[in-house]
This record gives C-alpha cells, sequence and structure tokens, in this order.
C-alpha cells in the first residue's frame, strides 16, 4: 500500500458544486499539507497541520478549507468550486524536524467546468 | 520564510553529469537544504538533503557553498530516467514552517 493515499485520483465537476479531496497516510508522522500545482507554477501551499488541533493557512488558502479527522486523515473542501480552481492537487506528509523528508500522494486531478 | 532561486530549466545528454544550481542568499542557520524531484506524471519525490557538509546517496550528491548561500544538486550519470522538475528548498524544522516550493528547475536528458 502506497505510504499516502489521496481519493478520488480524477474529478470532473460544475462550477458552483461542493468538493472534497481525502488523504490519508500511514507514515504515523504529524504533520500534513496539501498543494496546488498548475502548469508553469510549481506546488503551492494551500494548508498544512502539525496535529490534529493545529491547522494553518499556507499561501493559496482562500477558496479551501480542510479537517483533520485523526492523526492520518487530512481533507481539502472546495465550498463552492470555480474553473479557475481547476488544478492538480498533492498530499504530502513528514515527521517533524528539520531533516523529515516530505512524501507525497500521487495527486488527485480537479476539473471544475 | 527563506526563499530559494532556480534556474527555469536545463539539458544535459544522457550519461554525462549535470550540475543543478540553486540560490539561497537569506538561508539561516537553522536551514537544512532539502532536494526533491518531480517525475512526469507523479508526485514529487525525495531526493537528498544537507546541512553544511557536501552529501551523498544513491541518486546524487549534494555540494553545498562554504557560506551556505548556495548549493548545487550533482548526477552523476544523467539518464532518461532522470528527466523531472528538481526542486531546491529550507526547512529550519521550526514549529511553523511551511515547506515552500517555488517552480523548480525543469531538466532534459537528451539520447
Amino acid at each position: 500500500d502506497a505510504d499516502v493515499t489521496q481519493t478520488p485520483r480524477n474529478r470532473i465537476t460544475k462550477t458552483g458544486k461542493r468538493i472534497m479531496l481525502e488523504c490519508s497516510q500511514t507514515k504515523g508522522h504529524d504533520r500534513m499539507y496539501w498543494y496546488r500545482q498548475d502548469p508553469g507554477l510549481g506546488l503551492r501551499l494551500i494548508y498544512y497541520s502539525f496535529d490534529v488541533k493545529d491547522i494553518n493557512k499556507g499561501e493559496i488558502s482562500d477558496g479551501y478549507s480542510v479537517s483533520r479527522q485523526a492523526q492520518a486523515k487530512f481533507s481539502l473542501s472546495l465550498e463552492s468550486a470555480i474553473p479557475n480552481q481547476t488544478a492538480l492537487y498533492f498530499c504530502a506528509t513528514r515527521s517533524g524536524g528539520p531533516t523529515g523528508e516530505l512524501f507525497f500522494g500521487e495527486g488527485s486531478r480537479l476539473t471544475v467546468l | 520564510d527563506a526563499k530559494t532561486t532556480q534556474p527555469n530549466s536545463m539539458e544535459s545528454n544522457e550519461e554525462e553529469p549535470v550540475h543543478l544550481p540553486c540560490n539561497h542568499s537569506t538561508i539561516s542557520g537553522t536551514d537544512y537544504i532539502h532536494w526533491y524531484r518531480q517525475l512526469p506524471s507523479q508526485g514529487p519525490e525525495y531526493v537528498i538533503h544537507g546541512l553544511t557538509s557536501n552529501v551523498n546517496n544513491r541518486m546524487a550528491s549534494l555540494a553545498i557553498a562554504e557560506d551556505r548561500k548556495s548549493s548545487t544538486l550533482i548526477l552523476h550519470r544523467a539518464t532518461l530516467r532522470d528527466a523531472a522538475v528538481y526542486y531546491c528548498i529550507l526547512n529550519s524544522g521550526g514549529s511553523n514552517y511551511k515547506l515552500t516550493f517555488g517552480k523548480g528547475t525543469l531538466l532534459t536528458v537528451n539520447p
């Protein structure tokens, strides 16, 4: 099984719909992240969480919300999807400290029509 | 958060060494330098990290300047499978550190 699992892997939806992207990890790490990737823009941080009770906004949190249901689960929600949220979304986890490496999921491709 | 600067793209030939540069002039004393790469249609994967001394692993080598304001990821013999976007990021491990990525360097490997 993959260390970080994202569902769904692909989703097409319409403007105004609510969408949830789910992420679960088996590494036992406290820290979890959601990133967005657009062509030519690299990875941009949406939200990050250091434990179940600690959630923080990243670079581009507007239009998104998150929920840390358990240490292993971190969900990203788009309350009312819009076309410019069409992107590839990655979840990641890592251990604490400056040497902890990030483990990424395979990505969730979201298309908003 | 300290930022990194990388060239947008680089090109190499197969079986030749590749040196991927990264500038981080505002690095602090507690920042570790991490490198990740993203193969086509995949999530990023860890490559290597270091603090002050040069580091080697099975994937690559990391050369860190004495003043730590720059570093270079070295692929000793590039293969077609090394074609990817390479990201250099800084990680202090502090309680509020965000781990932000830039645009990275797109490496093209020619056969």
